[in-house]
């Protein structure tokens, strides 16, 4: 079956830790997202990656890094520098049309990982 | 960045039509809108997009204004398994989508 899978669902961690979290796909997509989402709340994007070895960042990228050496996988980590990590992380892949945009490409989102920082 | 403006939350009864309004009167000629919905401790799912036409697939028809500054997300028997946050979205560079808080619909059986 071809899908997004995130790895741990829940994830708790000590402050001051760094912690990646794990997203791959087998949809031979170009593009992968992280989103961040808090309670209530809409998603935020924090990085997206058009292609290997190539990223950008998103609207709250600060306190996070990530990387993409395979184009199925495109992991996450949060750093100590991000001062409320706890959230839902949700992964998402979508292909890329004409000129590398994806303005009308559906986006396949993962189960997400529940982070908590004790 | 091009906005939405969504409800925070809507009832339906099961069984009934359910149409979800959504307003984007700073959308660009380009922007194309889209539709996604999330239940509960999951990943958002693909609903419906579109740009200028009306549009329907199997789970929900897409009714675009003349203008472009709304939309209607339609669906037309709604379900217990329908209950969730819906969220209109438009595109912007073609990279980044903009979710807002969406739409909480509550189904009532």
């Amino acid at each position: 079956d071809g899908g997004i899978t995130q790895s741990p669902k829940y994830l708790f961690r000590k402050e001051g830790q760094n912690v990646t979290l794990s997203c791959e796909q087998n949809l031979n997509h170009d593009a992968m997202y992280w989103y961040r989402q808090d309670p209530g709340q809409g998603l935020r994007l924090i990085y997206y990656s058009q292609i290997v070895n190539d990223f950008q960042k998103g609207d709250i990228a600060e306190g996070y890094s990530v990387s993409r050496e395979k184009k199925e996988s495109f992991p996450l980590t949060v750093t100590s520098a991000q001062k409320n990590p706890t959230a839902f992380y949700l992964c998402a892949s979508s292909w890329t049309g004409v000129g590398g945009y994806s303005s009308y490409n559906e986006q396949f989102f993962g189960p997400g990982t529940r982070l908590t920082v004790l | 960045d091009a906005k939405t403006t969504q409800p925070n939350s809507m009832e339906s009864n099961e069984e009934e039509p359910v149409h979800l309004p959504c307003n984007h009167s700073t959308i660009s000629g380009t922007d194309y809108i889209h539709w996604y919905r999330q239940l509960p401790s999951q990943g958002p799912e693909y609903v419906i997009h579109g740009l200028t036409s009306n549009v329907n697939n199997r789970m929900a028809s897409l009714a675009i204004a003349e203008d472009r500054k709304s939309s209607t997300l339609i669906l037309h028997r709604a379900t217990l398994r329908d209950a969730a946050v819906y969220y209109c979205i438009l595109s912007q560079d073609g990279q980044n989508f903009v979710f807002g808080p969406g739409t909480r619909l509550s189904v009532l059986p």
